[in-house]
């Protein structure tokens, strides 16, 4: 049970390049969210998923689009990469999305990618 | 005013001492509330869920003051591996309405 999962651990890109950062789950949670974590500015929500087949912006969706690829993956993709996307990514998973009770509301996250954009 | 407020500290404290940080929020209609922990370039781990009559968890206690909007967490008889930043978290509304305060660094030092 390897828990939450992302490749690359690391990565360096050039302005304008794109990359696909994947992420995938072998807990069957429901919902699944992708974050960037900046000095000083805490964890930020970029996308989530609530359900396969389902997505939504967070906070910070611009630059970046997600797919929800079947339950276990989803994967966030740069398109056109910006200095200002330096940042360390990420991908986090919760059991039941909505659920009051306070334990479903867990989120289990994946090990980060360290993405530099020059 | 922020979400969620934490002091960055460091607070670095000895073996042993008792340890307390405070987390102010500024939705009145939060749900949910969290501290997580993470060491140094690692992912967060939840360390404990806040309820609303105040829980423990060996060294560990959390307590929750929704009329003034704080959370507290107490580490007592705290260890060198304690060390690490702690995150506090709060939920105000659907699954993906969560807050991330930005942590507060805890050293123990020997």
């Amino acid at each position: 049970n390897a828990g939450v999962t992302q490749t690359p651990k690391f990565q360096v890109l050039k302005t304008g390049q794109s990359m696909t950062l994947q992420c995938a789950q072998d807990m069957n949670h429901n919902s699944m969210y992708w974050y960037r974590q900046d000095p000083g500015m805490g964890l930020r929500l970029i996308y989530y998923s609530a359900s396969e087949g389902t997505t939504d912006k967070g906070e910070v969706p611009n630059g970046y689009n997600v797919s929800r690829l079947n339950k276990r993956e989803f994967s966030l993709r740069l398109e056109s990469a910006a200095p200002s996307q330096t940042s360390v990514y990420f991908c986090a998973s919760s059991e039941v999305a909505g659920s009051s009770a306070a334990k479903y509301n867990e989120q289990f996250f994946g090990p980060g990618t360290r993405l530099t954009v020059l | 005013r922020k979400e969620v407020e934490q002091d960055p500290g460091p607070f670095n404290v000895p073996e042993g001492a008792t340890v307390a940080f405070n987390c102010t929020y500024s939705n009145s209609a939060s749900q949910s509330f969290f501290w997580y922990r993470q060491d140094c370039r690692k992912e967060p781990k939840l360390l404990m869920s806040v309820y609303s009559s105040g829980n423990e968890d060996g060294r560990f206690t959390a307590q929750l003051n929704r009329a003034s909007q704080y959370i507290s967490l107490l580490i007592r008889d705290s260890k060198l591996s304690d060390s690490a930043t702690y995150l506090c978290v709060v939920r105000h509304g659907g699954y993906q309405k969560v807050t991330f305060g930005t942590g507060t660094k805890l050293q123990v030092i020997p």
